[in-house]
């Protein structure tokens, strides 16, 4: 079974700064992908980031980058230079295929003016 | 076309009444999901199709009826639901019928059960 893990239910963080969220997961699968999400208040839940476990390269998107700790079984996502759209529930998920999209309990950011 | 639509955004229904949400995706992708979210929580899944077959039912009451008339409609059929049942329904989408590509999420229908 897997399982995620988020540690922090809510952070801030003043615009322009940067922040980091953190995730551990366990999965006893050896293929899975690990993902971040994002929902806005009243909007859609959209892709942040994916991370392949076979890749060691830590995936970047524009602002949004992880740190992939695979031993460790941590995924934390880092913001840069935070912007108010950025406030949002971010999901941690992993997904082996065998088993879907499982959710960490999420965090939620309020990025301050 | 890159987004997943649901109808309707917001529903409220009686214990004994019949109603369906509705679930539309015009990328050719080959699985679709309905998840259930209550206040503050993680989606928790429900039901996933993956070419136009259910693959995965994770043990929901039989009083949610889903369907697939096709690879681009997702229905969710609901009769006799408890108050308990109210929550946001989220549908999603993937490409190739594998879940851990990018899932693309619907806006949710928010279902209130009196």
């Amino acid at each position: 079974a897997q399982t995620v893990t988020q540690s922090q239910p809510e952070m801030s963080v003043q615009e322009a700064e940067t922040v980091t969220l953190s995730c551990t997961y366990d999965t006893s699968e050896n293929n899975y992908y690990l993902f971040w999400y994002k929902q806005p208040p009243s909007r859609q839940m959209i892709l942040v980031i994916r991370q392949e476990a076979y890749k060691q390269q830590n995936a970047t998107e524009n602002r949004f980058s992880v740190n992939f700790q695979k031993a460790a079984k941590s995924f934390s996502l880092k913001i840069s230079d935070s912007q108010l759209g950025d406030t949002a529930m971010y999901f941690c998920a992993s997904d082996s295929g065998n088993t879907p999209l499982v959710f960490g309990k999420g965090t939620r950011l309020s990025v301050i003016a | 076309d890159t987004e997943v639509t649901q109808t309707p955004k917001h529903l409220v229904m009686g214990m004994t009444n019949k109603k369906s949400l509705k679930c539309e995706q015009h990328m050719g992708h080959r699985a679709m999901y309905w998840y259930k979210q209550k206040a503050k929580k993680p989606p928790e899944l429900m039901f996933v199709y993956s070419y136009e077959k259910l693959s995965i039912n994770e043990s929901v009451p039989s009083r949610f009826s889903p369907e697939c008339p096709n690879s681009s409609l997702l229905n969710l059929h609901l009769h006799a639901l408890q108050p308990e049942d109210s929550a946001l329904y989220l549908c999603a989408s993937s490409r190739f019928g594998d879940s851990r590509l990018e899932q693309f999420f619907g806006p949710g229908t928010r279902l209130t059960v009196l």
